[in-house]
């Protein structure tokens, strides 16, 4: 079975600071990988995905992710944050199979994210 | 714009109760799933589904049903409300593993 694991339950930055979130999963097949934001009382919307090809990853809103086989990682990264990134992020994982299960989305516990303006 | 509705944005139900819990997709999407959401735990997927009538246990299956008996349609039943069912509730919908979209919650309370 497929699980996620993401680092950190809460981070505090000031604006303009780095960012970097954390997140490993542990599948013993192929995956694709996401990431997800969720702002203040609003639904989830995806930030972006790693299907195959080139592991440096780039979303919206400046956000990138990188995909690194070896490490079984998917690190979330922003170079400059905005008082607007505060929000809840999660990592989330799939089967790269098709058919039945392999759509099953898993989900890590998500970090989140406070910017001081 | 595609989309997830959930009939109900809030809940409040009385232990013991029967609880149904609505979401259409109008996507055409084969897949459906039910996750709750509960702060420090993230998402769960309670039950998925792939095809109509089919359906699979997810990770937190115990106390909870579902139905999907037209590809647009997946309920999740509630066959008798526990105080520890309070959560959000979100149903998603996606084709394959290409997109997955997500309705904006029922916050259940289960009193």
């Amino acid at each position: 079975a497929q699980s996620v694991s993401q680092h950190n339950h809460h981070v505090i930055l000031s604006e303009a600071a780095s960012l970097e979130l954390g997140c490993n999963y542990s599948y013993g097949g192929t995956v694709n990988l996401f990431w997800y934001v969720q702002y203040p009382g609003q639904h989830l919307q995806l930030l972006l995905k790693y299907f195959s090809g080139d592991p440096l990853v780039k979303g919206i809103k400046g956000f990138e992710a990188e995909f690194i086989k070896s490490k079984f990682s998917f690190n979330l990264r922003k170079p400059s944050v905005q008082w607007s990134d505060t929000a809840e992020y999660f990592c989330a994982v799939t089967s790269a199979g098709s058919g039945g299960s392999n759509y099953k989305l898993t989900f890590g516990k998500g970090t989140l994210l406070t910017v001081n303006p | 714009d595609v989309k997830v509705t959930q009939s109900s944005r809030y809940l409040v139900k009385r232990t013991g109760e029967k609880v149904f819990l609505e979401c259409v997709q109008d996507m055409d999407h084969e897949n459906m799933f039910w996750y709750r959401q509960d702060p420090g735990l993230g998402l769960r997927l309670i039950y998925f589904s792939y095809d109509v009538k089919m359906k699979e246990k997810g990770d937190i299956p115990e106390g909870y049903s579902v139905s999907r008996e037209k590809k647009e349609r997946f309920s999740l039943i509630l066959e008798s409300a526990s105080t520890n069912q309070t959560s959000m509730y979100l149903c998603a919908s996606s084709l394959g593993s290409w997109g997955y979209t997500f309705g904006s919650g029922t916050r259940l309370t289960v009193v």
